[in-house]
């Protein structure tokens, strides 16, 4: 049973455009959620972390949102990039637990 | 530095055949962790090693699947009698116990081929 669903799949958008992915959990002890991105051949890499007492987390072109009434956090990809072509998860876990609670991931593709 | 090296990033195999798979953790981590990735499923975690702790083994899928970690360093995860399903990805993973806690820093895995 996966306990972080995320969608959609796969998206593709114009360079420039602005990609979103979600995420949805239902434990709620999880209180550590990063996004990874993996490059083809290449393991997956920290990309962005939120923890739930903030709502919103920017670095650079990438924001986590957070809302943690609805159990949902979702990644924004402003001005999107051919070089952004990966595929990004989510992933929960509790707080210093090793565990990582991963979706399945979406491949965005950039098209330039 | 050096990242977390696997090797062989390709593995065909028959059937039936017994494989072992390696991991070289970041220097220093003492955490690692084993995932499997198959296409459209996300990674699944396999095991995990911490130090000289008992590891958890609650992700292997079947008593077919082993590892072991010698010397708190290398790690190897063996499949007994390969079957056809468990072609996939398996990825390591380390983490150094203090300062960055989750972040788990990924080797690029070694592709698995059941024929």
């Amino acid at each position: 049973q996966q306990q972080v669903k995320q969608s959609p799949q796969s998206l593709i958008v114009q360079k420039g455009g602005i990609s979103i992915i979600n995420c949805a959990y239902e434990n709620t002890a999880f209180d550590y959620f990063p996004w990874y991105q993996q490059f083809p051949g290449k393991g997956p890499a920290l990309l962005i972390a939120i923890r739930p007492d903030v709502s919103e987390k920017k670095e650079g072109r990438f924001t986590i949102s957070f809302n943690k009434s609805a159990k949902q956090f979702s990644l924004h990809i402003m001005d999107s990039q051919p070089g952004d072509s990966a595929t990004y998860f989510c992933a929960a876990s509790i707080r210093n637990d090793y565990k990582l609670s991963f979706g399945a991931g979406t491949t965005v593709t950039v098209r330039a | 530095g050096a990242g977390v090296s696997q090797s062989p990033s390709n593995k065909v195999t028959e059937k039936g055949k017994d494989v072992e798979l390696r991991c070289d953790p970041i220097s220093g981590h003492t955490a690692l962790y084993w995932y499997r990735q198959s296409l459209g499923q996300g990674l699944e975690f396999l095991i995990y090693f911490q130090g000289n702790s008992a590891p958890d083994k609650s992700g292997l899928p079947s008593d077919r699947f082993s590892a072991e970690r010698t010397g708190g360093s290398v790690s190897t995860l063996t499949i007994q009698r390969t079957q056809q399903e468990d072609s996939a990805v398996y990825l390591c993973a380390s983490s150094p116990r203090q300062g960055r806690g989750n972040i788990q820093y990924f080797g690029a895995g070694t592709r698995l081929s059941v024929l």
